[in-house]
Parts: C-alpha cells; sequence; structure tokens
C-alpha cells in the first residue's frame, strides 16, 4: 500500500519555466490538497479538492493551478515558475470532506533560479 | 482571520525531559484541533486530534494534548522526551462543519540530547 506517491522528489528550474507536480493516493480517499512549506511559516495551503470534479483556492494560489485528473490524482502546475515559488511542496489526501486526518506525501523539494 | 500561534520555534532538551509545545488559535466557534510530526527527511503524520468529548486527548508514542477553551489552546506534552522524538511539530486547527483545509502554525523545531 504505496498510500500517496508524489512525483518528482526533487527538480531545478530556471524562471519563466513550467512544470506540473504529480500526486497519486491509492486509498480510495475523497478529498486531496496541495500545500507548501517554507521555513518559519509551516504548511500553507495551495489549492485543494474536496471532492473529486472539484477544486477550490487555499491561502496563497496564486502562480498555480490544479487538476483533479480522476479520485486518484490531483497534480499541480505553476506555469511560469518564479524564485518565489521555491519550496517544498507536500499533496495530502483524506478520506472524506471534513475529517481532515491528512496522509501526506514524501513532498517535492523546487527550486526556482 | 483564523491563525494558529506557536510560540516556541526551537526548544532543546535533554532525554528524559518534559516536554509542553504551545498552541493557541484564533476562532471562537467550534473548532478541531490537530498535532503533526515532521520526523528529519519525512513526511508529515498525525500525532493525534480532538474533535471532541474528553479534552485530553492522548496520541502515538506517549504524547498528549489539552484542550482548554478559555484559552483557546491546545498544547502537546510528552512527560519524559527521547532522542528519537527530535522533530518538527505543527499544530493545525479547522472550523469543523463547514471549512475543508486546516491551518497550520509555523511549527516548533525540537532536538532532543543524548
Amino acid at each position: 500500500n504505496a498510500g500517496v506517491t508524489q512525483t518528482p522528489k526533487f527538480q531545478v528550474l530556471k524562471t519563466g519555466q513550467s512544470m506540473t507536480l504529480q500526486c497519486a493516493q491509492d486509498m480510495n480517499h475523497n478529498s486531496m490538497y496541495w500545500y507548501r512549506q517554507d521555513p518559519g511559516m509551516g504548511l500553507r495551503l495551495i489549492y485543494y479538492s474536496a471532492s473529486e470534479g472539484t477544486t477550490d483556492k487555499g491561502e496563497v494560489p496564486n502562480g498555480y493551478n490544479v487538476s483533479r485528473l480522476n479520485k486518484r490524482e490531483f497534480s499541480l502546475r505553476l506555469e511560469s515558475a518564479a524564485p518565489s515559488q521555491t519550496s517544498v511542496y507536500f499533496c495530502a489526501s483524506s478520506p472524506r470532506q471534513g475529517t481532515l486526518d491528512l496522509h501526506f506525501g514524501n513532498g517535492t523539494r523546487l527550486t526556482v533560479t | 482571520a483564523q491563525s494558529v500561534s506557536q510560540h516556541n520555534h526551537h526548544v532543546i532538551l535533554s532525554e528524559a525531559a518534559s516536554l509542553e509545545l504551545g498552541c493557541n488559535y484564533s476562532y471562537g466557534g467550534t473548532v478541531n484541533l490537530f498535532w503533526y510530526v515532521q520526523y528529519p527527511g519525512q513526511h508529515l503524520q498525525l500525532l493525534l486530534k480532538y474533535f471532541s468529548g474528553d479534552p485530553l486527548v492522548k496520541g502515538i508514542k506517549g504524547f498528549e494534548a489539552e484542550f482548554i477553551k478559555s484559552k483557546f489552546s491546545f498544547n502537546l506534552r510528552k512527560p519524559s522526551v527521547q532522542w528519537s522524538d527530535t522533530a518538527e511539530y505543527f499544530c493545525a486547527v479547522n472550523l469543523s462543519g463547514g471549512y475543508n483545509k486546516l491551518i497550520f502554525g509555523a511549527g516548533t523545531r525540537l532536538a532532543v540530547h543524548p
């Protein structure tokens, strides 16, 4: 049982480049989330998907887009990367809306130069 | 706006010392409360949670937390820490019955020396 799988684990981008972070869960969870973790700021919610077919903005959505491709997969796209997006990105899932018993992936460390 | 404050950013303890990490939130309504732990190089894991009932919640690895509604607090405690407790600890809050997302505190980095 893999849980929440994120790819890639590491990525270096130049300013202006685009990329998609992939996330998949095999626990049949309904809700999925993307967070970024920055030193001294904890985790901040970028976007979430309460259920398949829905997505909503979190605290810091600017510069990002998401796609809930199906129940298993929730991708995060940076259309034009900026140095301020250098961070560690975590995907998480929870069984259903409101339970918030989050299961996290191992993270993607992104550096934008 | 809803916010979570963790007052101790870095804590250094010796093994067998007692631990208390503070967490306060700013919201007057009903909340759900969580503590997550992130061991070095790993992802976040749920340590314990409070939804309702007994305000003293016991979690994994000997941790417990007490919800004090009048103080808007949910402090994490452990009577005797071990070197393996070295990690970063995050408090998180959710508005029950409505929102579908957690608000995290900035985290407390705990270092336990043998």
